[in-house]
């Protein structure tokens, strides 16, 4: 079976401070992808990235860092300088070789100026 | 380029009544998939069409239908409506082949609410 975890369910810093939403996947495929996506309070999902099993490079975009470790199948989120824009509910998301996406529960992100 | 659009932005049913939900895809789209976003948990997959096709069903019962039509926008039906249908519906389209590492792209979504 496939799950993913996200064990923060709500977390509250200040502007400037960096901050780290945790994933944690389950999935017996070999062969699977990984994705990160942003749900402002308007409801549409906003795609911010997506790795497969067999990159375990990390990627860094602007502000938004990502950390993929298959040994511990985690794959952490980092936002540097945090704004009070990325406030949000922000997802983790796993699939395999379907359009089917295994969502975790979410990390709402609250940042305070 | 138009991104994924759906109908109605919100909507408000009464117990045992139906509901049917509208999507259009990006243009060049042919993969349409459905997702339930109950307040404060993540999508929860319902369908998935391709070209025409079922490809995948979620845990959900027959209460909830789906089909995509020759220009591959998509409704999804929802019969014999209960409290607890009440959610986020969303909508995501992606390019062919489907599956794999290929990008999912959501509608705005519409809002069921059941009374």
């Amino acid at each position: 079976a496939q799950k993913v975890t996200q064990a923060q369910t709500e977390i509250s810093v200040v502007e400037k401070e960096d901050v780290t939403l945790d994933c944690v996947y389950e999935t017996r495929d070999t062969t699977y992808y990984l994705f990160w996506y942003k749900q402002p309070p308007s409801g549409e999902l906003v795609f911010l990235i997506r790795r497969n099993s067999f990159d375990e490079q990390n990627e860094i975009s602007g502000r938004y860092s990502w950390n993929f470790q298959k040994s511990t199948s985690s794959f952490n989120f980092t936002i540097t300088a945090s704004q009070v824009v990325d406030s949000a509910v922000y997802f983790c998301a796993l699939k395999s070789n379907t359009d089917k996406l295994i969502f975790g529960t979410g990390t709402r992100l609250q940042v305070f100026p | 380029d138009a991104g994924v659009t759906q109908s109605p932005t919100h909507l408000i049913k009464t117990r045992g009544q139906h509901v049917t939900l509208r999507c259009s895809p990006i243009s060049g789209h042919k993969s349409v998939s459905w997702y339930q976003q109950v307040l404060g948990q993540g999508p929860q997959f319902i369908f998935q069409y391709y070209e025409k096709e079922e490809r995948g069903r979620g845990n959900f019962p027959d209460r909830f239908s789906a089909r995509q039509f020759p220009n591959y926008s998509s409704e999804l039906n929802v019969n014999a409506l209960l409290l607890g249908d009440s959610a986020l519906y969303l909508c995501a389209s992606s390019f062919p082949p489907a599956g794999g590492y290929n990008e999912q792209f959501f509608g705005p979504g519409t809002r069921l609410t059941v009374l």
